[in-house]
């Protein structure tokens, strides 16, 4: 499968733990964006990145919430102290964004996070 | 003011029905609108992109774009069971989504 991948898939947590998800874009996309996804709502944009560069960050991100891609590649998300507001779906999509790209979103299945 | 609204579901039709999904956006300067189907526990996929106003065809599926009323639309005609899913519509290059309408075609 050449899709995005997301891991792990479902992670419960205690209130005030951290917790880390990995995004794995479809290989050449240059983009990648992180989403959070609450029951009945659509995906709110997080951040998102231009290879290792993060070009954008939403407000929605508070100083507890950390993403990297450090070699333009996969990408980390890091919740610090976690909290039951933090309770989501984590997507992650990749594009390609530039000549020859479509800029087309990929969606990954997402990262469901249980803050108990 | 949300900066894209959509009509809240849910909707229920029989099969074969045509369905129209809507949603409204409130900044002009939007260029691209996209509507995605999410199943259950899945990431949303695109069906529909347009650039600007008009009508998109695809199969049974079409997308229209009224930028005068800022105004978003999804057609399905002989819709099916397995078009059950939700909606999303989305604006701008970065996706700001609608909240979704979750869509059963009833058998």
């Amino acid at each position: 499968d050449t899709g995005v991948s997301q891991d792990p898939r479902h992670k419960i947590t205690k209130r005030g733990q951290n917790v880390t998800f990995r995004c794995d874009p479809i290989s050449e996309h240059n983009r990648l964006y992180w989403y959070r996804q609450t029951l009945g709502q659509g995906p709110e944009f997080l951040t998102y990145f231009q290879n290792e560069a993060q070009l954008e960050k939403s407000r929605l991100l508070s100083d507890r919430f950390s993403a990297e891609r450090p070699k333009g590649s996969f990408s980390t998300l890091e919740i610090q102290r976690t909290e039951q507001g933090d309770s989501a779906m984590y997507l992650c999509a990749s594009s390609a964004y530039g000549a020859g790209g479509t800029g087309e979103l990929f969606f990954g299945e997402g990262s469901r996070l249980t803050v108990l | 003011q949300k900066e894209v609204e959509q009509d809240p579901g849910p909707l229920s039709v029989p099969e074969g029905a045509i369905v129209s999904l809507n949603c409204t956006y409130s900044n002009s300067a939007f260029q691209y609108f996209m509507w995605y189907r999410q199943y259950s526990r899945k990431g949303p996929e695109l069906l529909m992109y347009t650039y600007s106003s008009g009508n998109k065809e695809d199969g049974r599926f079409t997308a229209q774009v009224d930028k005068s009323s800022k105004y978003i639309s999804l057609f399905i005609r002989d819709s099916q069971p397995s078009d059950s899913a939700t909606y999303l519509c989305a604006v701008s290059r970065q996706l700001t989504f609608g909240s979704g309408t979750q869509l059963t075609v009833l058998p």
